[in-house]
Formats: structure tokens, sequence, C-alpha cells
């Protein structure tokens, strides 16, 4: 099956600055990668996606970029605010394969003021 | 439009009990999938189901563990004779036509074994 690669597992950033969370992952056949972020105590909510026809995708603060030959994808957070901090989750799916999302192990990011 | 609805929100259990925890996938959703999470860790797929359908339960423990998701209602995960290590948020998701959409989480159930 799928296996998905998430680092840094931590990463701490002074507010303002910016923050990238890199994920792999092994089959070539996926085709979908969401993003999601978990707030202490509460559910995983997806805060952007990416096909594997797209390179890049932007929205506002958060930019999410795909290398399909080298099989990794990247979230960008920019003007980092102390409410980003969280855990986020990578994740990567394909519609021939098993029927579900395989995650990474999670980046906890801490946004210091 | 309600969200994935999960209840209980926290659940305690002894050792041996059972633990009956339901799902209610947003309204139109016919994909239901659980898993759980271990504290400090990530999320680990247990079972994809459709409406009386198990699609995948590869990572579903072999034993004591069932998932159903009948033609009216919510959809169920029973683990019998729970044990310490059951102790986990399990979260349930749902998507109206497969992955292609995202999934929409529901708020979990916190299992605890006492």
């Amino acid at each position: 099956g799928e296996n998905v690669e998430q680092h840094p597992s931590t990463l701490s950033v002074q507010e303002g600055d910016s923050a990238v969370i890199k994920c792999t992952y092994s089959d070539s056949a996926s085709n979908y990668f969401p993003w999601y972020k978990q707030e202490l105590g509460k559910r995983p909510q997806l805060i952007i996606d990416i096909r594997s026809n797209v390179g890049e995708k932007k929205d506002q603060r958060i930019a999410v970029t795909l290398n399909k030959t080298a099989k990794h994808f990247s979230l960008h957070i920019t003007e980092t605010q102390p409410e980003d901090s969280a855990v986020y989750f990578c994740a990567a799916y394909h519609q021939t394969g098993a029927n579900n999302l395989f995650f990474g192990t999670g980046t906890r990011l801490t946004v210091i003021p | 439009n309600a969200g994935v609805m999960q209840n209980p929100r926290h659940l305690v259990r002894r050792r041996g009990q059972e633990a009956r925890l339901r799902c209610s996938p947003v309204k139109g959703h016919s994909h239901v999938y659980w898993y759980r999470q271990l504290p400090e860790e990530g999320l680990k797929f247990m079972v994809y189901l459709q409406k009386e359908n198990i699609i995948d339960e590869s990572g579903m423990p072999k034993e004591r563990f069932s998932a159903e998701f009948p033609k009216e209602g919510p959809s169920i995960l029973r683990i019998q004779q729970v044990v310490r290590g059951d102790s986990a948020a399990y979260f349930c998701a749902s998507s109206p036509l497969g992955q292609e959409h995202g999934y929409t989480f529901g708020s979990g159930t916190r299992l605890t074994v006492v």
C-alpha cells in the first residue's frame, strides 16, 4: 500500500516567518494530496488540497507544491500567526488502489508570538 | 447542513466491556471511514464502508473490532472486550463520492479504558 512520510515532526517559528512542511509518498499512482489542520482536542480540517495534474496551488497565506517525479509535496505557510499553531497532516490517495487516504504522521507547528 | 456527527464525545469503559461508537455522515454522503488516533500520533485507517457494505477493512484488528453502516441509521464501530490499549480518539469521516472530494471529519470519540 501507500506509505506517506512527513517531516519535520515538530516545527517552531517566530510570528511572521514562513513554515514549510514536507511529505513524500511511495505509490506513483497516487493522484490526490490533501492537507489537514488539527487543533488541540479538535477534528482534522481540510485546509488545502492538490491534484496530480497541478504543480502548485495557493490560498491566501497557504500554498502547496507537488513534484510528481520526485513523489513529494509540501505545505508552505507565509506570515505565520499564533492561530496557525496546530498539528498538520498530509495525505495521499489514488482511486485505483485502496480507497482511503493514507496520512503522514503529522507536524506540530508552534508559532511564537 | 450538519457536518459529521459522532457520539458520544467521550466514553469511559472498564476492561472487558463493550464500546459502541456512532457516526452520522454528512447528509448525502454515502462513504464512511473510521480512523484511530493514539495520543501524539497520526491517523491510522481502520475501515471504509458504504451503505450496507464493508469496502476495505484492512486496517481493522482481526479480533474484537467490527463496523457496520446499515441502510438506515448511523455507522457503528464496535469494540468488544476492550483493553487499555484501545484507549484512543476514534474519528469518523465521510465523503460524497470518494476521495477526490476530500474527507469531512467528525469531532471524534475519545475512548478511555480503565
